[in-house]
Formats: C-alpha cells, structure tokens, sequence
C-alpha cells in the first residue's frame, strides 16, 4: 500500500470548516483513500472514502487532486466535538487490513 | 444496532502472566480484525479472520500471541507471557466483507506491570 504524509496537528475555530490534508504520491491506480477519525479513548471511526471523484457525506466532503497524489479531508462547520485524531490510509480495496499513520490531530478551539 | 463489543475494557497483568482479550463483532460480520495500538501512535494490524478462517496473522509480534474465532463469530486475542512492550490498546474491527469500512470496537487497554 502507498504511504501518506499527513501534519502531525492542526487547530481550527469552532463553527469554521476544517480542511485536513493527506498527501499520498505513490498512490496506484486501484488504491483508495479512506479517511478515519479517533477520539480520545475510543476506537477508530470510519468517515469517508474515494478513489478519483470527490464525494461527501453526512460528515465530510473529499476531495481528491486529479493526479490522486493529495487529498483533503473537509469538515464543513467543525464542532468541539470534531476534536480528533484523523487518520488518511491508501489501500487497495480487496485488501484484508488497513495500515494507519500517525495522523493528524485536530484541535477545535471555540 | 449494537456495534462490535470488547472485554475486559481494562486489564492489569504482571509479566509473565496469560490474558485473553474477547470481541463480539458486530452480528453477521464476515470479517474481523485485530489490531494494537501503541500510546501515541496509530493502531498496527495484527491478524485477519474471514469467518472462522485466519487468513492473515502476519502482524503478530511473536509466538506469544495467539488468536482465534472458531464458530466465525466471537474472537478471542489470546498473549502468553506477557511482557511490558505488550502493553498497548488492543482494538478489534469488523466489516460485512473485508473490502467494507471497518467498524472498531471501544478497544481493550493492557497494562503488564
């Protein structure tokens, strides 16, 4: 699977949306990005995934570069409780497991 | 519904003793997942049941540690001897089939003193 670069932390202001990217530029063809999130002492959780089309859902938006080297996770109107530790992993779909970084960790300030 | 269940949430051993940590996936789930997590770090893959079939153990540490699923449902995450670098968060996930997202459990937290 392709590795991903993601900033260690990023503060964001309650109510303001939060663009969290993800760069991955050994990323192959048939390999997607998927996007998870980890509050503190919970399990991880599943937010959104693509493989070149940006997509959104009830929680986020992704958008993915043309060239599928990058990647940005968006928060629209980002909450207190959007503080997280956010997760970028490349993997090829047919894949048993996941291979997760260290992350980005998200603090919203109000 | 009610998603994938872990016990104990918390558990202190002394080194040397033997654990075993439970997970109750969520009902139906073709596949399961076991995976550790370090203090600070993101979790690292353990090993991989389809059913009660262990497709993939490649990430297990060492011989100590053991996992099983025998009736495709519930899985146990067993460490023999255990010692201070085993202490972790174990977290276990399951997905309808193994290219579906992951759904984790609240995790188990392994102290070996």
């Amino acid at each position: 699977d392709a590795k991903t670069t993601q900033p260690t932390s990023m503060d964001c202001a309650e109510g303001r949306a939060a663009n969290l990217p993800c760069n991955h530029s050994t990323i192959s063809g048939n390999e997607y990005v998927y996007w998870y999130r980890q509050i503190h002492s919970q399990g991880p959780q599943y937010i959104i995934h693509g493989l070149k089309n940006n997509e959104t859902n009830e929680m986020a938006s992704l958008i993915i570069t043309e060239d599928r080297k990058s990647s940005t996770l968006i928060l629209p109107h980002a909450t207190l409780r959007d503080t997280a530790v956010y997760y970028c992993i490349v993997r090829i779909r047919v894949d048993s497991d996941m291979r997760f970084g260290a992350g980005t960790r998200l603090t919203v300030k109000p | 519904g009610a998603g994938v269940s872990q016990s104990p949430r918390y558990k202190v051993a002394k080194r040397g003793q033997d654990v075993a940590l439970r997970c109750d996936p969520i009902s139906g789930h073709v596949s399961l997942f076991w995976y550790q997590q370090a203090l600070g770090q993101g979790p690292e893959f353990l090993t991989y049941f389809q059913n009660e079939a262990q497709l993939d153990k490649s990430g297990l540490p060492s011989d100590r540690f053991f996992a099983e699923r025998p009736e495709g449902s519930v899985s146990t995450l067993k460490i023999q001897r255990t010692q201070q670098e085993d202490s972790a968060v174990y977290l276990c996930a399951s997905s309808l089939r193994q290219y579906n997202e992951q759904f984790f459990g609240p995790g188990t937290r392994l102290t070996v003193l």
